[in-house]
């Protein structure tokens, strides 16, 4: 099992409508979980931090399922700009050192189309 | 001012060849990182420095030397360059190591071995 998975997509979606992302992960010690954005050819860029209450910031939801080990994203009223590659991130140990390293997705490819 | 920036932005060099990218963060963050994407676009961190020791090494060919002269800066030296070194290089920065807080990424360098 991949540590973070994600459904690389594309989703290519009209403008205005509501899309969801989900991304598992594989160790159940992870304690820190986020999306990053990445536009094309740019660095990848903070979303959001998904905390276990879930939370919302303007048009943008973010849930973590721990049980299931899985965390999502709900983009509502999706605009042209939305369109990014959308990075799910858990923190888990390094292989050495025994430090934490922040592990990302592939990525899930968005499209917003007018 | 630009947070976290690296030079150069492209590099296309012969296979053989030795280069080196730089990284400057002036955040005053105390930890920095080198991250490699393929062509896949997966993201994939190689290593990590916190107040200039070494404290991720994600059994990355020993090619690749880091080096961190102080804690604003970081850098990547590739000894014998292969094919398949062939990728975008980002720099991050964050306050710590605890792998909690947003990190801060560098607008990438393309490396094209030829």
């Amino acid at each position: 099992r991949k540590e973070v998975e994600q459904d690389p997509g594309p989703f290519n979606v009209p403008e205005g409508a509501t899309v969801a992302f989900n991304c598992t992960y594989s160790n159940s010690a992870s304690q820190s979980f986020f999306w990053y954005r990445q536009d094309c050819r740019k660095e990848p860029k903070l979303l959001m931090s998904v905390y276990s209450s879930g939370n919302e910031d303007g048009r943008f939801t973010a849930q973590l399922n721990r049980a299931s080990q899985y965390i999502s994203l709900l983009i509502r009223d999706s605009k042209l700009s939305d369109s990014a590659t959308y990075l799910c991130v858990v923190n888990m140990i390094g292989s050495n050192f025994g430090n934490e390293k922040l592990t990302f997705g592939t990525g899930t490819r968005l499209t917003i189309i007018p | 001012d630009t947070a976290v920036s690296q030079t150069p932005k492209y590099l296309v060099t012969q296979m053989g060849n030795d280069k080196s990218i730089k990284c400057e963060q002036n955040l005053g963050h105390d930890t920095m990182y080198w991250y490699k994407q393929d062509s896949k676009k997966f993201l994939k961190i190689m290593f990590s420095y916190n107040n200039k020791e070494l404290i991720i090494n994600e059994t990355v060919p020993n090619r690749f030397s880091p080096k961190s002269p102080d804690k604003a800066h970081l850098n990547l030296h590739i000894n014998s360059l292969e094919l398949g070194d062939s990728a975008v290089y980002f720099c991050a920065s964050s306050p710590d190591r605890s792998g909690g807080y947003e990190q801060y990424f560098g607008p990438g360098t393309r490396l094209t071995v030829t």
